[in-house]
């Protein structure tokens, strides 16, 4: 089974500008996450999908988005780049269905590193 | 809010035991997980324990919980330098989530 896939895997931008990464989940899974991975903060929630729909919501500015599609792909978008949202973007993905201890089991994709400047 | 804490640092010999700790603030959390990152790579699950259960063994891994203190812990077995890495703690956010909060996270380094 193929696991979690990201493109692109590197990136640089200027700041001001905007940004979008995409994260294919495992095959049948229909919940992705998105963490933000900084050598200061570590790893921070960003938000969570699950059938389309954002099912939870970590504490960043609204210039962070996201979005998930019928096929539970999910991009997240930051726009108005700063220097500080240089990153490691971690996507995750589980079956994410409630139904006991293996649907809340996220693997990991190998992340796009972001690069502002 | 929810709080994880991991020690930074962990250096151990070939063949040696490492243990690495964890606490959490969550009373309510139901399931802790231990990940594995290598550099330039993303986050390997390794084993996750359940909140009703006091341990858990996976081979050369030995989670053990105590849930009155908040306390975890991760012991590998004839640690390998193949085991040298970043080893994160997380717990899942209590409700219909997958939202996990991680620790700072505990460099192993294993010398020959």
């Amino acid at each position: 089974k193929a696991g979690v896939t990201q493109t692109p895997r590197y990136l640089i931008k200027t700041r001001g500008q905007q940004v979008t990464l995409s994260c294919s989940p495992i095959s049948g899974h229909r919940s992705v996450s998105w963490y933000q991975q900084t050598p200061g903060q570590g790893l921070q929630f960003l938000f969570e999908y699950f059938s389309e729909t954002q099912r939870n919501k970590g504490n960043f500015p609204g210039r962070f988005s996201g979005r998930q599609f019928s096929n539970s792909r999910s991009e997240m978008n930051v726009s108005t780049l700063e220097l500080g949202d240089s990153a490691l973007y971690l996507c995750a993905s589980s079956l994410g269905g409630g139904r006991g201890p293996s649907s809340y089991e996220q693997y990991f994709g190998p992340g796009t590193r972001l690069t502002v400047t | 809010g929810e709080d994880v804490e991991q020690s930074l640092f962990l250096s151990v010999r070939e063949g040696d035991s490492s243990v690495i700790n964890c606490t959490y603030t969550d009373s309510s959390s139901t399931y802790l997980y231990w990940y594995k990152q290598e550099p330039g790579a993303g986050l390997q699950l390794l084993t996750y324990i359940f909140s009703n259960m006091d341990m858990k063994q996976d081979q050369r891994l030995t989670v053990l919980l105590n849930k009155k203190d908040k306390h975890l812990s991760l012991r590998i077995a004839d640690t390998q330098t193949g085991d040298s890495a970043i080893y994160f703690c997380a717990e899942r956010e209590s409700g219909n989530t997958g939202k996990l909060i991680f620790g700072q996270g505990t460099t192993l380094q294993v010398k020959p």
